[in-house]
């Protein structure tokens, strides 16, 4: 059965302490890896797609990365701008819909 | 070029009662789809529609259902309302989630309690 997991559920960085959030998969077949950034009040808003293990994407101080069985999402000096909850989903080559995770709730300290 | 609008932004029902929730998509996107978001489960797909057809379902029971309009918009229903039906309802357009793009783009949801 398709299904993400992510950890921590919960996680407090003090402005600048980098850190990795971790997405767990089990697919068959994976079509893309997706990351996700939802903020409170609102729907989540699309970060990065990923397709193939070794590959890796940035965008400011986040950078995605995937393997065969995980994925993390890494902060570099975050802000506290950054703080939101950051899901995880994987869609599969044999079937028509996305797998969510519950999601890391992302709390930056200035 | 405007986003996914979902209305209204908050409902309050009684038990017993029935919803109909409103989801405007992208412009040019024919696909909509509709998750369920909780604290303890996440985003839990409902279903998903394209060019006015069902192509997808998830694991809920038959008092959830949807329709498409051929102008793409869509509507999901909710009959006989329980308890557990208080949740965020978020709908996501996309060009068509079968291509390697399948990005989704989210609505802000409908915030929908159950009393």
């Amino acid at each position: 059965e398709d299904q993400v997991t992510q950890s921590p559920e919960a996680l407090r960085l003090q402005e600048g302490e980098s850190s990795s959030l971790n997405c767990s998969y089990t697919v068959s077949g994976l079509r893309g890896l997706f990351w996700y950034r939802q903020d409170p009040g609102k729907g989540p808003e699309f970060l990065f797609t990923l397709y193939s293990a070794g590959e890796e994407k940035e965008k400011e101080r986040l950078k995605a990365t995937l393997t065969k069985k995980e994925s993390f999402l890494h902060i570099t000096a975050p802000k506290p701008e950054d703080s939101a909850t950051y899901l995880c989903a994987v869609s599969s080559n044999t079937g028509n819909q996305f797998y969510f995770g519950t999601g890391t709730s992302l709390t930056v300290i200035p | 070029k405007a986003g996914v609008t979902q209305t209204p932004r908050y409902l309050i029902k009684t038990r017993g009662q029935q919803v109909t929730l409103s989801c405007s998509p992208i412009s040019g996107h024919r696909s909509v789809s509709w998750y369920q978001q909780t604290p303890g489960q996440g985003l839990q797909f409902l279903f998903e529609y394209f060019s006015e057809t069902q192509r997808n379902k998830g694991n809920f029971p038959g008092r959830f259902s949807g329709r498409q309009f051929s102008n793409s918009r869509s509507e999901m229903n909710v009959s006989t309302l329980e308890l557990g039906d208080s949740a965020l309802y978020l709908c996501a357009s996309s060009l068509d989630p079968r291509t390697y793009s399948g990005v989704l783009f989210f609505g802000s949801g409908t915030q929908l309690s159950v009393l």
